[in-house]
């Protein structure tokens, strides 16, 4: 599976849209691009997956280069209940298997 | 919305006791995981099972773990002999047939003493 470099860390003032961004520079062909997040040790939520084509659903929006090389997941309006780490994985999930590989992610901070 | 649930959500065992872990994904689904999350460290992955079988494991996934899928319902996660360093959350998952997302569950939170 392809590796992710993600910032650490970022902060987002209370309803202004959070842009985390994601290079995944050796991405394969067939790789989907994975957000996840996880509040606070619960198990980690799907928020959104593409793969070539940007992407929304009613908790966020990925947007992926076209060279495929790099994607920033947004959330248009952020909240408190957003302060999460975020964790962008690239992956393929066939018929016999596959599986997502967490990396460190960012930890998104929300501040009133 | 379907969800995987987990069971206990948290469980507290001696060193050297069995423990098995319980987890019921999403219904239809065929693929199934095992995740593990140490203190303040990432999320790693322990094991895929798919069509009865282990598809896929990680070095962590040792002699000391297995997994089962007894009924049509449930699908567990044993370690035989718990050391201190088990001690962490275990996240189920599971993923359908035709599906590219896999969902997690909560968690359980194993501490071995």
């Amino acid at each position: 599976d392809a590796k992710t470099t993600q910032p650490p860390s970022m902060d987002c003032a209370e309803g202004r849209a959070a842009n985390l961004p994601c290079n995944h520079s050796t991405i394969s062909g067939n790789e989907y691009v994975y957000w996840y997040r996880q509040i606070h040790s619960q198990g980690p939520q799907y928020i959104i997956h593409g793969l070539k084509n940007n992407e929304t659903n009613e908790m966020a929006s990925l947007i992926i280069t076209e060279d495929r090389k790099s994607s920033t997941l947004i959330l248009p309006h952020a909240t408190l209940r957003d302060t999460a780490v975020y964790y962008c994985i690239v992956s393929h999930l066939y018929n016999q298997g596959g599986k997502l590989i967490f990396g460190q992610g960012t930890e998104l901070s929300v501040k009133p | 919305e379907p969800e995987v649930t987990q069971t206990p959500s948290h469980q507290v065992t001696q060193m050297g006791q069995e423990v098995i872990l319980r987890c019921v994904p999403i219904s239809n689904h065929l693929y199934f995981y095992w995740y593990r999350q140490i203190l303040g460290q990432k999320v790693e992955f322990l094991v895929s099972f798919y069509n009865n079988e282990i598809s896929e494991k990680s070095e962590i996934f040792d002699d000391q773990f297995s997994v089962e899928r007894p009924d049509g319902s449930n699908f567990t996660l044993k370690i035989r002999s718990t050391k201190l360093e088990d001690s962490a959350m275990y996240f189920c998952a599971s993923r359908g047939s035709s599906g590219n997302t896999i969902y997690f569950g909560e968690g359980s939170w194993l501490t071995v003493v």
